[in-house]
C-alpha cells in the first residue's frame, strides 16, 4: 500500500526554527517533494530530494533518508507569512510524474 | 497569463446539474493532471494525461469525465454528482521526460459545492 504520514498541525514562534517530518511507505520511490499551500491558494513547489542528504534553498532545507523512508522540511527564521500547510509528496516510480501526497501539516506562526 | 489557470474558482451545483471545470497551462508542459483535495485528506490523483492521451484513471466514478483536447487544455465534466464530491479540484501540469521530470505546477483550484 501507499502511506505517507506527517503531523496534522504545528505551531511555532516568529524568528524560530521548525522541522516538519514526513515518513513514507510506498510501493515505488522516485523522489520526494515538499509543497507549500496557503489557504485557498495553489500548492507551490518548495523542494525536491531524490538522493540521501540535505538540500538547502534559502530559509528552507529538506532532508531525505531513503533507507528510513524519512524526510523533513526545515524552516528557519520563521515569518508570519510562513503560516500555511506543508505537503509532503512521493513521486511514484511508474512514470508520468504521478505524486502521492500526505495529508499536509498546518503550520501556525505566532508573534 | 502565466502558469496554470483554472475556471471557475467557485462552483455550486445541484445533484442533477451538468457542469465543466476548465484548466489551461501556459508552461509548454506535456502532461496534465486532475487532483481532488477534500478537507483534512491528502490530495488524491484522479486523472493523468500525457500528450493528450489519458494514462491514468485512478478508479474515479464515471460521473467525472475528463477531456484533454490538446496539451494545454484540460476539462473535467461533471454530472449527477453527490454531496461527498464537494471538494477543491486542482489541476496541475509538468514536463515529463526520461529521468528528468519537472516538478508539478498547480492551479488555484475550483472550490466545488454539491447541494
Amino acid at each position: 500500500g501507499q502511506n505517507i504520514d506527517q503531523p496534522t498541525e504545528m505551531t511555532a514562534t516568529e524568528g524560530a526554527i521548525v522541522q516538519i517530518n514526513c515518513t513514507y511507505q510506498t510501493s515505488g520511490f522516485n523522489g520526494l517533494f515538499w509543497y507549500q499551500q496557503h489557504a485557498g491558494e495553489a500548492p507551490t513547489f518548495l523542494s525536491y530530494n531524490v538522493l540521501d542528504g540535505l538540500e538547502e534553498k534559502g530559509r528552507f532545507s529538506s532532508f531525505l533518508s531513503r533507507s528510513k523512508g524519512y524526510s523533513y522540511l526545515l524552516l528557519k527564521e520563521l515569518q508570519m507569512k510562513d503560516s500555511a500547510s506543508y505537503l509532503c509528496a512521493v513521486r511514484d516510480r511508474g512514470g508520468y510524474n504521478k505524486l502521492i501526497f500526505g495529508a499536509g501539516t498546518r503550520l501556525a506562526v505566532h508573534p | 497569463e502565466t502558469g496554470v489557470t483554472q475556471t471557475p474558482r467557485h462552483l455550486v451545483m445541484g445533484m442533477t446539474n451538468k457542469k465543466s471545470l476548465k484548466c489551461e497551462q501556459h508552461l509548454g508542459h506535456n502532461a496534465m493532471y486532475w487532483y481532488k483535495q477534500s478537507a483534512k485528506k491528502p490530495l488524491e490523483l484522479m486523472f493523468v494525461y500525457n500528450f493528450k492521451e489519458q494514462t491514468e484513471n485512478n478508479s474515479v466514478p464515471s460521473r467525472f469525465s475528463p477531456e484533454c483536447p490538446n496539451s494545454s487544455h484540460l476539462f473535467l465534466h461533471l454530472h449527477t454528482l453527490q454531496p461527498e464530491d464537494s471538494a477543491l479540484y486542482l489541476c496541475a501540469s509538468s514536463q515529463v521526460r526520461q529521468g528528468a521530470d519537472t516538478e508539478a505546477f498547480f492551479g488555484q483550484g475550483t472550490r466545488l459545492t454539491v447541494v
